[in-house]
């Protein structure tokens, strides 16, 4: 049963670039969240698709950009890229739908380690 | 707006020492709480899922409690070992803010052999 993963694991920008970071759910969910997770902080939440919708959004400016395909997959996109968008960006599938019908628990995956230079 | 709160930041013990990690919400209208350990560089595994309706969950040496009313959590690691070393985060999600988790910074955990 494949996990959560991510690609790329590292990657090398620099300032004004654009970036794409790919993700692909756990096997049988249909939701994914990005988080964001700077150096000695916890995750910060980014936004979560599901049915190839963005359902919900942090506190993140509209550089930040995504898409969910039909398989569930799911890319982030980072425009403009700044020194301050140094970050680890962290995947997690969930199985989604109604709260009542809801596998709650959050799997992550390895993470992409986006260094702005 | 939701607040997670973790404390200590960090903690070094010596090998075999039971320990506690604790977590704390400022709004008590929780979905659920997930306690995390994540390994330097690394992703996060996730330890335990407490529903908003369970008081506690265990796995193996990890027990962690859910006081909803007093917005607390605590995660107990009984007979520490050095491959418990890492990082740990609870995440809390809200009735109040849609379905994504809310985390703490974590603590920063050492057993020391």
């Amino acid at each position: 049963d494949a996990g959560v993963t991510q690609s790329p694991t590292h990657l090398i920008k620099t300032r004004g670039q654009q970036v794409t970071l790919r993700c692909s759910p756990k096997s049988g969910h249909d939701t994914v969240s990005w988080y964001q997770q700077a150096l000695g902080q916890g995750p910060q939440f980014i936004f979560q698709y599901y049915e190839e919708e963005e359902r919900q959004r942090g506190n993140f400016p509209d550089r930040f950009s995504g898409h969910q395909f039909p398989n569930y997959s799911s890319e982030l996109n980072v425009n403009a890229l700044l020194l301050g968008d140094s970050a680890l960006y962290l995947c997690a599938s969930s199985l989604g739908g109604s709260y009542g019908a809801r596998d709650y628990e959050q799997y992550f995956g390895p993470g992409t380690r986006l260094t702005v230079t | 707006k939701q607040e997670v709160t973790q404390i200590p930041a960090a903690l070094s013990v010596p090998e075999g020492e039971n320990l506690v990690l604790n977590c704390s919400f400022t709004d008590s209208a929780i979905y659920n709480l997930q306690w995390f350990r994540q390994d330097p560089g690394k992703g996060l595994t996730s330890l335990l899922l407490i529903q908003s309706s369970q008081r506690e969950q265990t796995s193996g040496r990890l027990n962690a409690s859910l006081d909803k009313s007093s917005g607390r959590s605590t995660l107990y690691i009984a007979a520490s070992q050095p491959g418990d070393s890492a990082t740990y985060l609870c995440a809390v999600e809200s009735d109040n803010y849609g379905q994504n988790f809310v985390f703490g910074p974590g603590t920063r955990l050492s057993v020391l052999p």
